[in-house]
């Protein structure tokens, strides 16, 4: 069966934080994803990575990084959590048709 | 530009009603894939269905149904005799070959009430 593992399913951190959000799939997917998904708009596209190492930008990178040393692993990083980043965070993976989903972290900045 | 458009917001039917969740895209490409997720309460989006460009077929699966048209650029989905259980937010996305993003409408809550 299809796995992707997000590490936490609720987080509350404080602004100026520093967050790791963790997510392993185990189907040995090139593509790996994050997404945040707010109301009214949708799941918006922060980072992907395309292999082990690589990265490109999304639609709103800003605020966050990302790391992928294993292929397996994708990590989304906020270097410095913020109010406005109170977010459902979905990690997904692909092997180029469709994606597969985490559980999703609901994080809760204050 | 790539664009998935879920104009309803929200729907409430009752159950045994049959329902369709609208879904129009814009993209330049010849070639893509477009999918249909649902999100039950627990938050996990779970894959429905795959569709790519040059297949117009439309599919069923059981009280599930697509209509593919390319000619209006539309990706709808039909519930028919809807249950409780089908109550969830739904997501319509759309994928470029060659690209390995997605691109994801809003989505649609889908209320089935007893």
């Amino acid at each position: 069966d299809v796995k992707v593992t997000q590490s936490s399913r609720y987080l509350v951190k404080r602004t100026g934080e520093k967050v790791f959000l963790e997510c392993v799939q185990d189907m040995d997917h090139e593509n790996m994803f994050w997404y945040r998904q707010d109301p009214g708009l949708g799941l918006r596209l922060i980072y992907f990575s395309y292999d082990v190492k690589m990265k490109e930008k999304g639609d709103i990178p800003e605020g966050y990084s990302v790391s992928r040393e294993k292929k397996e692993r994708f990590s989304l990083i906020l270097e410095s959590a913020s109010t406005n980043q109170t977010s459902m965070y979905l990690c997904a993976s692909s092997a180029y048709t469709e994606a597969f989903f985490g559980q999703g972290t609901r994080l809760t900045v204050v | 530009a790539q664009k998935v458009t879920q104009a309803q917001t929200e729907i409430s039917v009752v159950e045994k009603e049959d329902v369709t969740l609208d879904c129009v895209y814009e993209t330049r490409d010849t070639t893509y894939y477009l999918f249909w997720y649902k999100q039950p309460p627990s938050g996990e989006l779970v894959f429905l269905i795959r569709r790519n460009s040059f297949d117009e077929q439309n599919e069923i699966s059981g009280r599930y149904s697509w209509n593919f048209q390319k000619s209006t650029s539309s990706f709808n989905f039909t519930i028919t005799a809807s249950q409780v259980v089908d109550s969830a937010v739904y997501f319509c996305a759309l994928s470029e070959k060659g690209t390995y993003k997605y691109i994801f409408g809003t989505g649609t809550r889908l209320k089935v009430l007893a």
